[in-house]
């Protein structure tokens, strides 16, 4: 089993819709939780990081289910700029390596 | 303006042949991380760094090698490069202090093909 699954899409959504993405993750130990995004060809940039009550960024909100062991992405009112690999990450619990564990990452088409 | 930067941003090799990709922040970050990118694979850690002269293997150390002899470098080194090593690689740092989230910064990445 992958640490961390996305479903890899593509998914194309007409601008305007929400779409929501899942993540799960297999080490029940992960401490911290984020979501990156990655233009095509370009360097990932942190999006949000994912706290345990859940959290929002404008048209962004973040859910982190324990239980589970699920992360979730939210994003309202879709626009043609949101258009990229959305990358789930995990980082572990361990104070010495910041690695971060990636997902392989979700494609978001926004169709005008 | 901050930032990490890698040079080269592209660079095709024979097999065999010696070669270092270069990273540098401006940040003052003691972390600093080298990454590959595959499809299908997502970003795996190479080596990383927790400070000057202290390295350490992340989950695909065979083949490279990586050195920290001064805070802002962090270079990759390849002694000889093999066609499985053709990938996408990313340097990427960030503060480090225990139990505090910091966000890493990527460099713009470097494509790697080894003929």
């Amino acid at each position: 089993r992958k640490e961390v699954e996305q479903d890899p899409g593509p998914f194309n959504v007409p601008e305007g819709a929400t779409v929501a993405f899942n993540c799960t993750y297999s080490n029940s130990a992960s401490q911290s939780f984020f979501w990156y995004r990655q233009d095509c060809r370009k360097e990932p940039k942190l999006l949000m990081s994912v706290y345990s009550s859940g959290n929002e960024d404008g048209r962004f909100t973040a859910q982190l289910n324990r239980a589970s062991q699920y992360i979730s992405l939210l994003i309202r009112d879709s626009k043609l700029s949101d258009s990229a690999t959305y990358l789930c990450v995990v980082k572990g619990a361990n104070f010495g390596n910041e690695k971060l564990t990636f997902g392989t990452g979700t494609r978001l088409t926004i169709i005008p | 303006e901050a930032q990490v930067t890698q040079n080269p941003r592209y660079l095709i090799t024979v097999t065999g042949k010696k070669l270092t990709v270069t990273c540098s922040q401006n940040m003052n970050h003691e972390y600093m991380s080298w990454y590959r990118q595959d499809p299908g694979l997502g970003l795996r850690q190479i080596y990383y760094s927790m400070n000057v002269e202290v390295t350490d293997k992340g989950d695909v150390p065979e083949g490279y090698k990586v050195s920290r002899k001064e805070k802002r470098n962090f270079p990759l080194i390849l002694e000889s490069p093999s066609p499985n090593q053709t990938s996408l690689y990313f340097c990427a740092s960030s503060l480090s202090r225990q139990g505090v989230n910091y966000e890493q910064y990527f460099g713009p990445g470097t494509r790697l093909t080894v003929t």
